[in-house]
């Protein structure tokens, strides 16, 4: 198993420009998350999916839409970058049952310009 | 919503001591899990410990154990015999019992290992 997969690794944008964060799991999750980190606020909740066709937001989901169409992919979508979306970006998965853990993805450091 | 606190942002400790990092919670339900998670450099986030709140015993994993005190939502993590890999960013998370709930995180405590 790959695990829970995320690409690009880094990426710079401009500001106003958008772009799509990838993620994939292939361990059949129900629940995919995306975070995000920044120095000193640990890890916010952007957006989260609990099977396909359903999404709901977190607690800073401004600027960032999501879609989950199939039970792998979880992609998040920037609109119109800004230098207030500079982060760490974390993808996650878990089965849908509160004792099973999140297994994340390895990153994506974002800077926007 | 469920807030997770961690107080302290950052702690050392020497190799080979016991270094303990506090975590509390707020929650008005009875069933929940809570969960450490490290970051080291290399920014993987690795499970370290789960405890189920309906479970009395404490966890337990290698040098790895939690004290869990359910009445004051206090969830700390001990380290026994430190060692320099333990140096990372530890994460506490709580995630309720209920199916579709999301996982609440604390700010997290930055632990360096002095040699």
């Amino acid at each position: 198993n790959a695990g829970v997969t995320q690409t690009p690794k880094f990426q710079v944008l401009k500001t106003g420009q958008s772009m799509t964060l990838q993620c994939a799991q292939d361990m059949n999750h129900e629940y995919m998350s995306w975070y995000r980190q920044d120095p000193g606020m640990g890890l916010r909740l952007i957006h989260y999916s609990v099977g396909a066709g359903i999404t709901d937001q977190g607690e800073v989901p401004n600027g960032y839409n999501v879609s989950r169409s199939t039970t792998e992919d979880f992609p998040l979508r920037l609109l119109s970058a800004a230098p207030s979306q500079t982060s760490v970006y974390f993808c996650a998965s878990s089965y849908d049952q509160g004792g099973y853990e999140q297994y994340f993805g390895p990153g994506t450091r974002l800077t926007v310009t | 919503a469920q807030t997770v606190t961690q107080s302290q942002p950052e702690m050392s400790v020497q190799e080979a001591e016991t270094v303990t990092l506090s975590c509390t919670y707020d929650t008005s339900e009875s069933d929940y899990y809570l969960f450490w998670y490290k970051q080291p450099p290399s920014r993987q986030m690795i499970l370290v410990i789960r405890q189920e709140a309906y479970k009395q015993q404490n966890a337990t994993e290698n040098r790895f154990s939690v004290n869990f005190q359910k009445a004051a939502k206090s969830f700390s993590l001990k380290i026994s015999d430190s060692q320099l890999g333990d140096a990372a960013m530890y994460f506490c998370a709580y995630r309720s019992a209920n199916t579709g709930n999301q996982f609440y995180f604390g700010t997290g405590t930055s632990l360096t290992v002095i040699p």
